[in-house]
């Protein structure tokens, strides 16, 4: 049984570019949670997707984010025009339950800004 | 506004002994802690919880205390090892319908010489 998988692990943008961030939960698991940690911080909750639907966005930034949690296919965290602070480590998170306190974690996706 | 707080960013302990690692909340809504433990390059690993109907939880090595009048809890490790060394993050929720984000703090490096 996989666990929660992130791809890619590491991913370099040009300030201006897009980024997409791609997280496939564990097998059975159909609730999703994105939290980013910036350097020397905690890490910050984002979003709370079940399937096809944003249950709550309240930590996501209000311009240039934007996540999703398709029927089929990963969830996905996508981040337009990227600017030098958005470099960060973003972690994905899922559980079988709408219990945050249940959730495992994916290795992350580093997100260097250049 | 940091509302879980760990405000010891590292800690050293010899391979054998006690290791204690403390957080406090300001939050009195949060009902529920969990320790996470972090590698680098690697997504956090939940390692034990409590709720605030308990004011001890013991899981192994790892026993988690919660003193509530305090707003403090605390993680203990006996005996610790060098497999221990680590980022340990502490984290809080509502556990109320709906309210599913963690809130952590932002960690303790934890070395444990051989």
């Amino acid at each position: 049984n996989a666990g929660v998988m992130q791809n890619p692990r590491h991913l370099v943008r040009r300030r201006g570019q897009e980024a997409r961030l791609r997280c496939s939960p564990m097998k059975g698991h159909s609730h999703v949670y994105w939290y980013r940690q910036l350097p020397e911080e905690g890490l910050k909750f984002m979003v709370y997707l079940q399937k096809e639907n944003i249950i709550d966005e309240s930590g996501m930034p209000k311009e240039r984010f934007s996540a999703e949690f398709p029927k089929e296919g990963p969830s996905i965290l996508r981040i337009q025009q990227v600017v030098r602070g958005d470099s960060a480590a973003y972690f994905c998170a899922s559980s079988p339950y709408g219990r945050n306190t249940e959730a495992f974690f994916g290795q992350g996706t580093r997100l260097t800004v250049v | 506004d940091q509302q879980v707080k760990q405000n010891s960013p590292s800690l050293s302990v010899q391979e054998g002994r006690i290791s204690i690692l403390n957080c406090d909340y300001t939050n009195s809504m949060f009902d529920y802690f969990l320790w996470y433990k972090k590698y680098p390059a690697e997504g956090p690993t939940f390692l034990i919880s409590i709720s605030s109907i308990k004011d001890k939880n013991e899981d192994g090595r790892f026993t988690v205390f919660l003193n509530k009048s305090a707003k403090h809890l605390s993680l203990h490790i006996v005996p610790s090892q060098p497999g221990d060394s680590a980022v340990y993050f502490c984290a809080a929720s509502v556990s109320g319908a709906g309210s599913y984000q963690l809130t952590f703090g932002k960690g303790t490096k934890l070395s444990v010489i051989p």
